[in-house]
C-alpha cells in the first residue's frame, strides 16, 4: 500500500525555523516528483514547493521563494522541507502529496496522486 | 494568467446531477486536475488530464473541458460526495502549480 507520513510540525515563533520530514513506502520513491501542499485554517489548497525524482529540478511558489528549501534522500525514501524566515502566513497544514509522474516523462502529469495525512505548523509568538 | 476561478458552493440533491466549474486563460492550453477533500482529511485526486479518472474512482466523476473552462460533473450524487473540490493546473514544465480558490458541495 502507498502511504506517505508527515512529522515535524509545531509551534514556531516568527523568524524561526522548522524542518518537515515525509516518509514514504510503498512505490520506488526516486522515480516520482514529490511536492508540498499547504492549507491554512479555513482557507483553501496552496502549492508550496515540488522536486523531482532525482532531486536535481526543484521549484517553488513565490511566497516561499528563498525561504523554503525542499529536498529528498532516495535511500531513505524521505523527503524534506526546510522552513526558514517563517511568518505568520505560514500557519497551516503542510501535506506531503506524490507527484503521478516525474519530470521529464514523455506525457507529462502534474496532479498528485497520493496525499499524505498533513503536519500542522504554527508560526505565533 | 494562471488564476483559476470557481464557484464557492453548489447545492444539489441526492442522485441530481452537480457541476462544479473552474475558469482560467491557462486552461485552454494547459491540463487540469480535480481534487476533493472532505473536513479534517487529506485532498483526493478525483480527475487527471482534464477527462482521466484514476483508479477507485467512481465512474460517476467525469470531467470534460471548453475553451477556458472546465468542469467536474458528478452524476446520481451521493451524501457520500458532500465534500469541497479543488481544480489545479500546471504550467507546460511543472514549474508552477495553482489551485482553484474551491467548491464547497452540499448535498
Amino acid at each position: 500500500e502507498v502511504e506517505l507520513l508527515e512529522s515535524g510540525g509545531g509551534l514556531v515563533q516568527p523568524g524561526g525555523s522548522l524542518r518537515l520530514s515525509c516518509a514514504a513506502s510503498g512505490f520506488t520513491f526516486s522515480s516520482y516528483a514529490m511536492s508540498w501542499v499547504r492549507q491554512a485554517p479555513g482557507k483553501g489548497l496552496e502549492w508550496v514547493s515540488s522536486i523531482s525524482g532525482s532531486g536535481g529540478r526543484t521549484y517553488y511558489a513565490d511566497s516561499v521563494k528563498g525561504r523554503f528549501t525542499i529536498s529528498r534522500d532516495n535511500s531513505k525514501k524521505t523527503l524534506y522541507v526546510q522552513m526558514n524566515s517563517l511568518r505568520a502566513e505560514d500557519t497551516a497544514v503542510y501535506y506531503c502529496a506524490k507527484d503521478f509522474g516525474d519530470y521529464g516523462d514523455s506525457y507529462p502529469n502534474y496532479s498528485m496522486d497520493v496525499w499524505g495525512q498533513g503536519t500542522t505548523v504554527t508560526v505565533s509568538s | 494568467s494562471y488564476d483559476l476561478t470557481q464557484p464557492p458552493s453548489v447545492s444539489v440533491s441526492p442522485g441530481q446531477t452537480a457541476r462544479i466549474t473552474c475558469s482560467g486563460d491557462a486552461l485552454s492550453q494547459q491540463y487540469a486536475y480535480w481534487y476533493h477533500q472532505k473536513p479534517g482529511q487529506a485532498p483526493i485526486l478525483v480527475i487527471y488530464k482534464d477527462t482521466k479518472r484514476p483508479s477507485g474512482i467512481p465512474e460517476r466523476f467525469s470531467g470534460s473541458s471548453s475553451g477556458t473552462t472546465v468542469t467536474l460533473t458528478i452524476s446520481g450524487v451521493q451524501a457520500e460526495d458532500e465534500a469541497d473540490y479543488y481544480c489545479q493546473l500546471a504550467d507546460s514544465s511543472g514549474t508552477y502549480r495553482v489551485f482553484g480558490g474551491g467548491t464547497k458541495l452540499t448535498v
